[in-house]
Order: C-alpha cells, then sequence, then structure tokens
C-alpha cells in the first residue's frame, strides 16, 4: 500500500534559523495536504498542492510540490516560537476513492 | 473550533470493555474520517465514511467498527480492549470524499485503557 516517509523525525532549531520537512510517497499522488499539529492539539490545514512542480508561500511558508508528483517540502523561513507543533504531509494516491495517507511527522522544536 | 464535534473528550476504561467514541461533523460535510494517533506516533488512518457507506478502510482492527448514520453523524466503536490501544482518536470531515477536499479534525478523544 501507499507509504508517505517524512525527514527529519525531530528537528531542534534556534528562533530565527530556518526548518525544511521533507515527504516523499512511495506512489504518484494526485495531490499533497500539509497539516500542522500544535503540542496537545488536532492537526489543523495549511495548504494543499496539486500541480506538478507547484511552489506556494504562506508569509515565512514554502511548500513544493515535485515534479514526479511523489515527494514535497516544507520550508519555514527564520522560525519563530510559535512555529513549534508537529507538521503533517499528506497524499491522496491517485485511483478512485483513493485515501488520505499522512506522513509520519516531523516534530519541531524553536528555542530562544 | 473546527467544527468537527467529538465526544467523549476523555475515557478510561479496563481491558477486555467496548467503548463508542462519536462524531459530528460540520455542518454541510458529507465525509467522515477516523484516526488513531498513539503517543509520539503519527496519524494512522482507519477508516472513511461518506453519505452512510464506507468509502476506503484503513488499518482499522476486527475489533473495531464503525458507522455512518442518516444524520451523517459517526461512531467509531472499539471493543475487547487491549492496553496497546490507549491511543488519541480523531475524527475528521470533508466537503465529500474526493480528491480536494480540505480535511477538518475534531479535537480528539483520549482513549486509556487500563
Amino acid at each position: 500500500g501507499q507509504q508517505v516517509m517524512q525527514i527529519p523525525q525531530y528537528q531542534h532549531v534556534q528562533e530565527g534559523e530556518d526548518f525544511t520537512t521533507y515527504c516523499n510517497s512511495s506512489t504518484t499522488l494526485s495531490n499533497i495536504q500539509w497539516y500542522k499539529q500544535r503540542p496537545g492539539g488536532h492537526p489543523v490545514f495549511l495548504i494543499q498542492l496539486v500541480k506538478s512542480g507547484e511552489v506556494k508561500k504562506q508569509k515565512r511558508l514554502t511548500f513544493q510540490f515535485g515534479e514526479a508528483k511523489k515527494n514535497s517540502s516544507l520550508h519555514i523561513t527564520a522560525t519563530q516560537t510559535t512555529d513549534v507543533g508537529t507538521y503533517f504531509c499528506a497524499g491522496r494516491g491517485t485511483g478512485t476513492a483513493s485515501k488520505l495517507t499522512f506522513g509520519t511527522g516531523t516534530r519541531l522544536q524553536v528555542t530562544l | 473550533d473546527s467544527g468537527v464535534t467529538q465526544t467523549p473528550k476523555h475515557l478510561i476504561t479496563a481491558t477486555g470493555q467496548r467503548v463508542t467514541l462519536r462524531c459530528s461533523p460540520r455542518s454541510g460535510d458529507l465525509s467522515v474520517y477516523w484516526y488513531q494517533q498513539s503517543l509520539d506516533q503519527g496519524l494512522q488512518f482507519l477508516i472513511q465514511y461518506y453519505n452512510g457507506e464506507e468509502r476506503a478502510k484503513g488499518n482499522i482492527l476486527e475489533r473495531f467498527s464503525a458507522q455512518q448514520f442518516p444524520d451523517l453523524h459517526s461512531e467509531l466503536n472499539l471493543s475487547s480492549l487491549e492496553l496497546g490501544d490507549s491511543a488519541l482518536y480523531f475524527c475528521a470531515s470533508s466537503l465529500d470524499g474526493d480528491s480536494g477536499n480540505t480535511i477538518y479534525f475534531g479535537e480528539g478523544s483520549w482513549l486509556t485503557v487500563v
């Protein structure tokens, strides 16, 4: 079945440093979504990428979808303590009624 | 507030018991998803319903079952509970079951099996 892996599992940065998490799928995706889960909270939708090579920005966050639609990345510029949490990618397969498979997540810790 | 309501928020029960988790999707959403998140683990997809019908099945154990009712709320039934079933169970909903829809998560139901 479809597997979605993320690296790194955990990253600890100092405030102001950049952060990147990578998401890789074992199969081609129709689209990929990114979610953020704050400690003790529930996943919250950030963005969806659909097109091959697509790049989207949300303030300090930059999301990319690979040309082959099998990988994606999330880059945060100049991290802040409010960025703390676990970032999940979630990829949807290309078949009909395909399910959304969440990645393993990257936990980000930001300290002053 | 995502608009997805889950009850109960917390539940402690003994091994061998059976519990039911309830979920009300966002108004207008037809699809409901159930996910399991163990401590420091990712989100394991259990099952999805769309307008009352099972749409997709993930890693759901045979001891677990779910259904979506005509009013679109959903229940996840967990039986013969084991210690390893202790986890945070999320319900999520989306407008429909197809590609491209944002999934909105509830706050989860914490299940502790002792």
